[in-house]
């Protein structure tokens, strides 16, 4: 599976917006970044997933780097209930449904 | 949108007896499950993958004897720690892709909290 880079950890303050990056430098044509997130003692859940294109929701913004190599997931405006562990996932959408999960990244909300 | 269920959230148990974990789609049949393992400020591990009817799919490094996966139906997958040690303490989450969910995303249960004394 190719692998992701993200920072251990950011801190970010209520209401501000949060760029939490992700390095994915040996991303092939077929796999689509996915982002989730773990909120403290549950499981996680999908935040939002790309391929070429920048992808909007209503958790989140997705920002791909024009060569892929890296990408970006932006919270306009960071909650306390945003405190979570940040992972930056490739999936081969022609392949395995399975997600290997890295380190990600801890984000901490400050008030 | 899709909701997994797992039974129970937490569970103790005493070394050397089993413990049987429960995972439910509740609004969705679930044709792949999957089960993972994490332990304290660490990243979750994939254990196995699972398909409704048939065997399921262990990663290498994790015995299957040990962990036995049954995914009898379209909304149920089970996971039984046999002989349970206190290594295997740790917070055990199922996810689940299916028909009628959405076809990229993982929808994962709560997870099980499991202690072994």
């Amino acid at each position: 599976d190719a692998k992701t880079t993200q920072p251990n950890s950011m801190e970010s303050n209520e209401e501000e917006p949060v760029h939490l990056p992700c390095n994915h430098s040996t991303i092939s044509g077929t796999d689509y970044i996915h982002w989730y997130r773990q909120l403290p003692s549950q499981g996680p859940e999908y935040v939002i997933h790309g391929l070429t294109s920048n992808v909007n929701n209503r958790m989140a913004s997705l920002a791909i780097a024009e060569d892929r190599k890296s990408s970006t997931l932006i919270l306009h405006r960071a909650t306390l209930r945003d405190a979570a562990v940040y992972y930056c996932i490739l999936r081969d959408e022609g392949g395995s449904e399975k997600l290997v999960f890295g380190k990600g990244t801890k984000l901490t909300v400050n008030p | 949108g899709a909701v997994v269920s797992q039974h129970p959230s937490w569970v103790i148990c005493k070394s050397g007896t089993s413990v049987k974990i429960e995972c439910r789609s509740l609004d969705f049949q679930a044709t792949t499950m999957f089960w993972y393992r994490q332990f304290p400020k660490q990243s979750l591990m994939l254990m196995a993958t699972s398909n409704e009817g048939s065997k399921a799919t262990y990663e290498q490094g994790v015995e299957k004897d040990k962990f036995l996966i049954n995914h009898a139906s379209l909304t149920l997958s089970t996971l039984t720690v046999t002989s349970a040690h206190p290594e295997d303490s740790s917070f055990y989450i199922c996810s689940a892709t299916g028909a009628l969910a959405s076809s990229y995303e993982q929808y994962f249960g709560p997870g099980t909290r499991l202690t072994v004394t």
